[in-house]
């Protein structure tokens, strides 16, 4: 079965500093991977997604993330942080079978500060 | 056009009642998926409809909770003889299917429930 740790519970950053949000998965085939982003009471909405190909993956709001197979990772990344990027944060994995539900980490809390 | 929609957004409720949530999956999405999101946790899987195939019912936490999916659109989740424990923002969400790899599911605002 799958399952996703991210390890950090909340991470708070300058505004204009660069942002890296960790993920790890354990899938025993090439999983598909998410990062989905929830501001405070909206529901969440995908950011990047990874199924094959390019291992480095842009998505919406200037953010990317990079699938290592070696290290069971996809972290999140963003070089310059904006106020309006404070949300939880989740990664996500998905059964490499077609539409499955996915499994989730617990989620980042990311506060941004002046 | 429109995204995924839930109602009731808030529901406050006594222990003991049943509830129903209710979810609008996109039209022409054939899966629909509800999940838990629970005060500190991630999204807790709990049923899946596909088209007209059964449902996957696995990540149901007790026979309190059941669900179903009319005309292949509209879904409801009941919950009878809610407990505290039931507390938490049900998400409901869809994607185009069907069986298509890895195919993006769209996520509605959540109800959420408070059970006293």
């Amino acid at each position: 079965a799958q399952s996703v740790t991210q390890p950090d519970i909340h991470i708070t950053v300058s505004e204009g500093a660069s942002l890296e949000l960790r993920c790890n998965y354990s899938y025993g085939a090439t999983p598909y991977l998410f990062w989905y982003v929830q501001s405070p009471g909206q529901g969440l909405q995908l950011l990047l997604k990874y199924f094959s190909g390019d291992t480095l993956v842009q998505g919406i709001k200037g953010f990317e993330a990079e699938f290592k197979r070696s290290q069971s990772s996809f972290n999140l990344r963003k070089p310059s942080v904006h106020w309006s990027d404070a949300a939880e944060y989740f990664c996500a994995v998905g059964a490499n079978a077609g539409n499955t539900p996915l499994v989730f980490g617990k989620g980042t809390r990311l506060s941004v500060i002046a | 056009g429109a995204g995924v929609s839930q109602s009731p957004s808030n529901k406050v409720t006594e222990k003991g009642k049943d509830v129903e949530l209710r979810c609008d999956p996109i039209s022409g999405h054939t899966a629909l998926y509800w999940y838990r999101q629970s005060l500190g946790q991630g999204l807790e899987f709990l049923i899946y409809f596909q088209g007209n195939s059964a449902p996957d019912k696995s990540g149901l936490p007790s026979d309190r909770f059941s669900a179903e999916r009319t005309g292949g659109s509209v879904s409801t989740l009941t919950i009878q003889r809610t407990q505290q424990e039931d507390s938490a923002v049900y998400l409901c969400a869809s994607s185009l299917g069907p069986r298509l790899a890895g195919d993006t599911q769209y996520f509605g605002p959540g109800t959420r429930l408070t059970v006293l």
